[in-house]
């Protein structure tokens, strides 16, 4: 069965932190690797993502490093501030199909 | 851009009652997803198309059925309601396959279904 497997499930970062969000995958050709955010009430919107021939994508104070033979990526959000707070999905798509495998989400919150 | 819209927002059903979730898309977008959100569980997908008149089923369809008549509209009909169907609902749409170049899934805001 395809999975993406998110960790941790719940985070608590100090205001100009760094905050740090895993997932690993298993034996599965997976093409990209979004991350979504998802505001309370709001559906998720698109973070930021990366393709299997990069190691590292960086946007701002957001970056995902992609380490492919341990199939593990993770998000790291640089000066975290109070307005990141949110549940954050990691996903992965399987070559050739229309489909995002989500991982259980990360629900951040950042103290002012 | 209203993007995708979600109607309703919230509905409480009764064991064995149907309805329909309602989604349109103004993007012009040729796929469109059904995702349930269940707490801690993240998303699972339950019906998508990539085009009028082309449906196929994600992960978890049972008890769900869907149609695409338009490119805007992908409505989501629960026929028997269970209380396993107590979830949040989420639409999306992308102009190409995820994945794909430059291409995102944009999400409605969803809609909360709760069945006793």
């Amino acid at each position: 069965q395809q999975q993406v497997k998110q960790s941790p499930q719940s985070l608590i970062v100090q205001k100009g932190g760094i905050s740090i969000i895993n997932c690993a995958y298993e034996n599965t050709a997976f093409d990209y690797f979004p991350w979504y955010q998802q505001f309370p009430g709001k559906g998720p919107a698109l973070l930021i993502a990366i393709r299997p021939d990069v190691s590292e994508k960086k946007e701002g104070r957001f970056t995902i490093s992609f380490n492919k033979s341990a199939k593990q990526f993770s998000l790291h959000i640089m000066d975290s501030q109070p307005g990141d707070s949110a549940t954050y999905f990691c996903a992965a798509t399987p070559s050739g199909t229309y489909k995002y495998i989500f991982g259980t989400g990360t629900r951040l919150k950042v103290l002012a | 851009n209203a993007g995708v819209t979600q109607t309703p927002k919230f509905r409480i059903l009764k064991i064995g009652q149907s309805m329909t979730l309602q989604c349109t898309q103004d993007m012009n977008h040729n796929y469109m997803y059904w995702y349930r959100q269940d707490p801690g569980m993240g998303l699972k997908l339950i019906y998508y198309s990539v085009g009028a008149g082309i449906t196929d089923k994600g992960e978890v369809p049972n008890g769900y059925n869907v149609s695409r008549s338009t490119t805007e509209d992908f409505p989501l009909r629960l026929e028997l309601a269970a209380p396993s169907q107590t979830s949040v609902y989420f639409c999306a749409s992308s102009k190409g396959r995820v994945g794909s170049l430059n291409t995102e899934a944009f999400f409605g805001q969803g809609t909360r279904l709760t069945v006793v």
